[in-house]
């Protein structure tokens, strides 16, 4: 099946900082992958449409230059969380489609704490 | 009105029971229904996904969609202390995927 790799699993940093999760599909090429957000006990949150050779599609009310994403080929997407505060402190899960297929693959997302 | 509208729980039943999950939507271009299990700080695992009214079974797992009803369910026979976890249904139009809250189940040994 399709496998979608998150890595880090989870990172601690310092306020003011960035901090980089990486995303790559390991079995399939996904030209377009999605990066989550979720707060303890809610729904995931889509945040951006991440497009393989092209820009990001960023939803209402997120920051495109504060989550950078960077989607450089057909496996692999990186979203950048840049000058971290506190309330940036979540989960991150990144997905893709496998191939054909209508349903998303998750990572295992990663775990983000700003101190 | 939210798109998918999911009981949120928490669902607490003894080891064995029948679970049944649900969630109700309004969008009627749907076309895609799945259901992910979601253990505590992990990424959420496809369970079962299908295209079409009707139900399907996978294992302990059977997934059920009445689109004239608009409404989803899935039931988890002889559920197991393993199968404690959030539970999210999703649907998808195109490209896009719309999430329910989410149910968190505990199954108690």
């Amino acid at each position: 099946g399709a496998v979608v790799s998150q890595h880090p699993s989870w990172v601690i940093c310092k306020s003011g900082t960035s901090v980089k999760i990486e995303c790559r599909s390991l079995d399939f090429q996904a030209t377009t992958m999605f990066w989550y957000r979720q707060f303890p006990k809610q729904s995931l949150m889509l945040m951006a449409t991440s497009n393989e050779g092209s820009k990001a599609t960023y939803e209402q009310g997120v920051e495109k230059d504060k989550f950078l994403i960077n989607h450089a080929s057909l496996t692999l997407s990186t979203l950048t969380v840049t000058s971290a505060h506190p309330e940036d402190s979540s989960f991150y899960i990144c997905s893709a489609r496998g191939p054909g297929e209508g349903v998303l693959h998750f990572g295992n997302g990663t775990r983000l704490t700003v101190t | 009105q939210k798109e998918v509208e999911q009981d949120p729980g928490p669902l607490s039943v003894p080891e064995g029971a029948i679970v049944s999950l649900n969630c109700t939507y309004s969008n009627s271009a749907f076309q895609y229904f799945m259901w992910y299990r979601q253990y505590s700080r992990k990424g959420p695992e496809l369970l079962m996904y299908t295209y079409s009214s009707g139900n399907k079974e996978d294992g302990r797992f059977t997934a059920q969609v009445d689109k004239s009803s608009k409404y989803i369910s899935l039931f988890i026979r002889d559920s197991q202390p393993s199968d404690s976890a959030t539970y999210l249904c999703a649907m998808a139009s195109g490209s896009r995927l719309t999430f329910g809250e989410g149910t968190q189940l505990t199954v108690n040994p």
